[in-house]
């Protein structure tokens, strides 16, 4: 699927240098995610967006910053990027249908390694 | 804070067994729970989920069961097939300002042998 595309795929980059990583989506949903995905703690709520003037942290949010630059793009920054920040990131959008379901479409992932 | 725990964390299954992954969610309030299929290398995609207002519900091989008062969901496999390896994640909705946001257990990693 390309309706919601990440880049860059995988990133390997030193310790201390700001990194962005990228989303943008062609679903035309509201609402957008950045999730970090390890090993054995499953996906991990970094920032959400349920707007383009709305920003929320989530339960990891320390060492990342996010923009949302229009409905359909949504980055995340890491500032100063440490080793123990290597991860998949996942972006992932969502809409609300008359069913009251929240389900997320997600993208391809993006593979960061900090050295 | 809110949170959802998964167990277990890996399970092997020969193919044609049944499989059972569990879930307990914390917020009284969640009321939407889907399931996420990620096969290696790719994104997590939905692949059944349930509502509050309904115990049960099946699509072909899968089944998702929902116990409010206990707050527990389970996904249900039958005769699994080792096209059916992968890891499964199962996520509750949590009520934010108004609006809701999934949050996901530790993910279970499903291998089925032939």
């Amino acid at each position: 699927d390309a309706d919601v595309t990440q880049t860059p795929r995988n990133r390997i980059t030193k310790t201390g240098k700001r990194i962005m990583l990228e989303c943008s989506q062609t679903k035309g949903h509201d609402r957008m995610y950045w999730y970090r995905q390890d090993p054995g703690l499953g996906l991990r709520l970094i920032y959400y967006s349920f707007d383009v003037k709305d920003i929320n942290k989530g339960e990891i949010s320390d060492g990342y910053s996010v923009s949302r630059q229009a409905q359909a793009k949504f980055s995340l920054s890491l500032e100063s990027a440490i080793p123990n920040q290597t991860a998949l990131y996942f972006c992932a959008t969502s809409d609300r249908d008359s069913d009251d379901r929240y389900g997320y479409t997600f993208g391809s992932g993006t593979r960061l390694t900090v050295v | 804070g809110e949170n959802v725990e998964q167990h277990p964390s890996t399970l092997s299954v020969q193919e044609g067994d049944s499989a059972v992954i569990k879930c307990t969610y914390s917020d009284s309030a969640s009321n939407y729970f889907p399931w996420y299929k990620q096969e290696l290398g790719k994104r997590p995609q939905l692949i059944i989920d349930i509502r509050s207002n309904v115990g049960e519900k099946k699509d072909q091989r899968i089944a998702v069961t929902l116990n409010k008062t206990a707050k527990h969901f389970s996904l249900h496999i039958t005769e699994t097939q080792p096209e059916d390896s992968a890891v499964y994640f199962c996520a509750a909705s949590i009520r934010s300002g108004g609006y809701n946001k999934l949050i996901f257990g530790a993910g279970t990693r499903l291998a089925v042998h032939p």
